[in-house]
């Protein structure tokens, strides 16, 4: 079946522009969650949607940093005004309720110059 | 604070060898530990876990070691192949309160195989 697919897959910006960046998780997967990776580095925790409960938000970096998930399943990440210290992989995962296990995506690479 | 981390940032191995990665970690109060496999331009991939209340799992070619008396996971790949090049990940699982569901991930280790 389909795994999780993220848009763009690249994605090159101007300092101080906004950027979206999408998520398709697997279908029927309650569950959804952004990462951030930096070059060299492991993935950070971002942001959390579970079902219709309210969105863990404790690892957003800054205020310039939201996301959406609509209907419960396509969720967006915007980065507002973005800075070169943004310019990293972000990758989205999806899991069932319940389910420990987290399927990702192929990830966005942000280049911001 | 949480972290996870492991000791060797790369490994290169012959075809064949045996390669074992290691990652030291600092909350005891995770579920489970995981290791995920990343090939470049993808996203990471589930190798194997294990849970906290045991100290050796086995897969297919895989096996995880999790030593709780040091806080250390290792992940063992048996007669490695150039297919198993990537950087590996170890990640523990938050365990519960606002930690649950969450992975705190290690920094990676690099495993180049040579044929």
């Amino acid at each position: 079946g389909a795994g999780v697919s993220q848009s763009p897959s690249n994605k090159v910006t101007e300092k101080g522009k906004d950027v979206e960046l999408r998520c398709d998780p697997i279908s029927g997967h309650t569950a959804l969650y952004w990462y951030r990776q930096s070059l060299g580095q492991g993935l950070e925790f971002l942001i959390y949607f579970q079902g219709n409960s309210a969105p863990d938000k404790s690892g957003l970096p800054s205020d310039r940093f939201s996301a959406e998930r609509t209907g419960g399943s396509v969720s967006t990440l915007t980065i507002q005004r973005t800075q070169q210290e943004d310019s990293a992989v972000y990758l989205c995962a999806s899991g069932q309720a319940g389910h420990w296990e987290q399927y990702f995506g192929p990830g966005t690479r942000l280049t911001v110059t | 604070g949480e972290s996870v981390g492991l000791h060797l940032p790369t490994l290169s191995v012959q075809e064949g060898d045996n390669s074992i990665i290691n990652c030291a970690y600092s909350n005891s109060a995770s579920d489970y530990f995981i290791w995920y496999k990343q090939e470049s331009g993808k996203g990471p991939q589930f190798i194997i876990d294990i849970r906290s209340n045991m100290d050796k799992r086995q897969g297919q070619r895989v096996t995880v070691l999790l030593n709780k008396t040091v806080k250390h996971l290792s992940l063992q790949i048996a007669a490695t192949q150039p297919g198993d090049s990537a950087v590996y990940f170890c990640a523990e699982l938050g365990a519960g309160g606002t930690s649950y569901g969450k992975l705190t991930f290690g920094q990676g280790t690099i495993l180049t195989v040579h044929p």
